[in-house]
């Protein structure tokens, strides 16, 4: 069975904290893909990251960062220096073999100014 | 921004009709898809598509029907809509040419669908 899994249903920051969304992953694949998206109040989704299950290295682009760990099935993002217009929904997706993508509930990060 | 049209934006239809959603790339994308989106439940998939007439059933199919005759179109069908229909749909593409590719949906930007 494939399964994302995002706990926190909603985070509130004040802006310059950082912070941290969690998403747990359940598959037998051995090789798939992870993804995170934005949607911000507008409505629209926005593609922010892939990543293998072959490469466990973390990504920094800015102010976010991913952190990939096989071992424990978590794919988590973290904003660093929050600010206003990180507030959004972010949704955790996985896509094992066959192009089907499994999305999480998502996390609706609220950044107080 | 990926080159994909939905239509209608919005529609407000009563239960038992019939409602047609269309999506447009503009990509030549071999792949796509129809996700609808409800609180707590975040994005499920219904039904997606791999090539003209080619076509497959998501998690949550039950009510309804996708038919792709374009590569640049896939429409999805609610024959008789319901008020559990109501939500947020979205199509999605992705540049994927078969194989273990997964490469990125990219969505267009929804239909607010309302059955009274």
């Amino acid at each position: 069975a494939q399964k994302v899994t995002q706990a926190q249903t909603e985070i509130s920051v004040v802006e310059k904290e950082d912070v941290t969304l969690d998403c747990v992953y359940e598959t037998r694949d051995t090789t798939y893909y992870l993804f995170w998206y934005k949607q911000p109040p507008s409505g629209e989704l926005v593609f922010l990251i892939r990543r293998n299950s072959f490469d466990e290295q973390n990504e920094i682009s800015g102010r976010y960062s991913w952190n990939f760990q096989k071992s424990t099935s978590s794919f988590n993002f973290t904003i660093t220096a929050s600010q206003v217009v990180d507030s959004a929904v972010y949704f955790c997706a996985l896509s094992p073999t066959g192009n089907q993508f499994y999305f999480g509930t998502g996390t609706s990060l609220t950044v107080i100014p | 921004d990926a080159g994909i049209t939905q239509s209608p934006r919005h529609k407000v239809t009563e239960t038992g009709t019939p409602v047609t959603l269309r999506c447009h790339q503009t990509e030549n994308h071999r792949y796509m898809y129809w996700y609808r989106q409800d609180p707590g439940h975040g994005l499920r998939l219904i039904h997606y598509s791999y090539g003209v007439k080619d076509t497959d059933k998501g998690e949550v199919s039950d009510g309804y029907s996708v038919s792709r005759s374009k590569t640049e179109d896939f429409l999805l069908t609610l024959e008789s809509a319901t008020s559990s229909q109501t939500s947020v749909y979205f199509c999605a593409i992705s540049e994927a040419e078969g194989g273990f590719d997964n490469s990125p949906l990219h969505f267009g930007n929804g239909t607010r669908l309302t059955v009274t």
